[in-house]
Formats: structure tokens, sequence, C-alpha cells
């Protein structure tokens, strides 16, 4: 699975837009982009998942570049229930649904 | 659905002893693994299992032996513990292909002394 590289930390106002961004430049043409949020010390949570074309769902949006080596996950009004640690994880979807982490970016919304 | 549970939520261990943290869904997901996380890092994995009766290894399987002879449970081992294990176990499950999302049981924190 392709490396990713994001940010160490992140701030963001409560109700702006938190947009955090990834690098996969090595990701292959089979591989997607997901993301997950890990609250505190809770479990993951999935966000978003996507291979080239944008995606959206009711938590958050998902930008992948057209060469795809890159992606930016949108948050589109961030509240203090938001901070949390994101990872970017890129892998191939096959029949061993190994996900990979990194250490994620960590995202402070305040007031 | 009560989704992925894990027990204990807390443990404590004596360096040399052994213990099984138990894991549990209710979705019938095909996929489960068991991770790691230290502080300040991410998760790592250590074993995984596609189904029933098929078990592989991840990034970290030294010291851990899993099972799985249901589709529901999941259990990781410590064969003897060390303080190198001290960490938070986290259980997860999916079904398998067509890249589906992942979800996380609650966690295990273990303390090896």
């Amino acid at each position: 699975d392709a490396k990713t590289t994001q940010p160490t930390s992140m701030d963001c106002a409560e109700g702006r837009a938190a947009n955090l961004p990834c690098n996969h430049s090595t990701i292959s043409g089979n591989e997607y982009v997901y993301w997950y949020r890990q609250i505190h010390s809770q479990g993951p949570q999935y966000i978003i998942h996507g291979l080239k074309n944008n995606e959206t769902n009711e938590m958050a949006s998902l930008i992948i570049t057209e060469d795809r080596k890159s992606s930016t996950l949108i948050l589109p009004h961030a509240t203090l229930r938001d901070t949390a640690v994101y990872y970017c994880i890129v892998r191939v979807v096959d029949n061993t649904d190994k996900l990979i982490f990194g250490t994620g970016t960590r995202l402070q919304v305040f007031p | 659905n009560a989704g992925v549970t894990q027990t204990p939520k807390f443990q404590v261990l004596k360096t040399g002893q052994s213990m099984t943290l138990q894991c549990a869904q209710d979705m019938n997901h095909e996929y489960m693994s068991w991770y790691r996380q230290d502080p300040g890092m991410g998760l790592r994995l250590i074993h995984y299992s596609v189904g029933a009766g098929i078990t592989d290894q991840g990034e970290v399987p030294n010291g851990y032996n899993v099972s799985r002879s249901t589709t529901e449970d999941f259990p990781l081992r410590l064969l003897s513990a060390a303080p190198s294990q001290t960490s938070v176990y986290f259980c997860a499950s999916s079904y398998l292909q067509g890249g589906y999302e992942q979800y996380f049981g609650p966690g295990t924190r273990l303390t090896v002394t």
C-alpha cells in the first residue's frame, strides 16, 4: 500500500470549513483513499473513501486531484466535536481488507 | 446491534502472565482484525482474519496468537506478557471486498508491569 503524508496538526474555528490535506504521490491505479478519525481515545471511525471522483456524504467531502497524488478531506462546518486525529489511508480493495495507519493529523476546533 | 464489543476495558498484567482479549461482533462480518496503539502513534495491525478458520499476520504479530472458530468471535492471546505490550488494543470488523468501512470496538487498555 502507498504511503501517505499528512500535517501533524491543524487548527480550525468552529463553524468554518476544515480542509485536511493528504499527500499520496506513490498511489497506484487500483488504490483507494480512505479517511478515518479517532476522537480522544475511542476506536477509529470511518468517514469517507474514494478512488478518483470527488465524494460527499453526510459527514464530509473528499476531493482527489486529477493525478490522484493528493487529496483533501473537507468538514464543511466544523464543530467542537470534530476535534480528533484524522487518518488518511491508501489501500487496495482486495480480499484482505487491511488498513495501514500513519500518525494522522490532529485537528483542534476552537470556539 | 451491539456492533463490535471488547472485553475487558482495562487490564493490568505482570510480566510473564498470559491472558486473552475478547472481541465479538454481531454484524455477520467476514473480516476481523486486531490493532495496537501506543501513545502518540497510529494503529498497527497485529493479526487479521478473513473468515472462520482463516487467520494471518499483520505488521506486529510477535507475542500474540489468534484463532477464529466462529464468525462472531476473534480473541487475541498474549502468550507471555512483556512491558513492551503495554498499549491500547482495538478490534475491528467489516464485510469483505468492495471496500466496506471497518467498524472498531472501544478498545482494551493493557498495562504490563
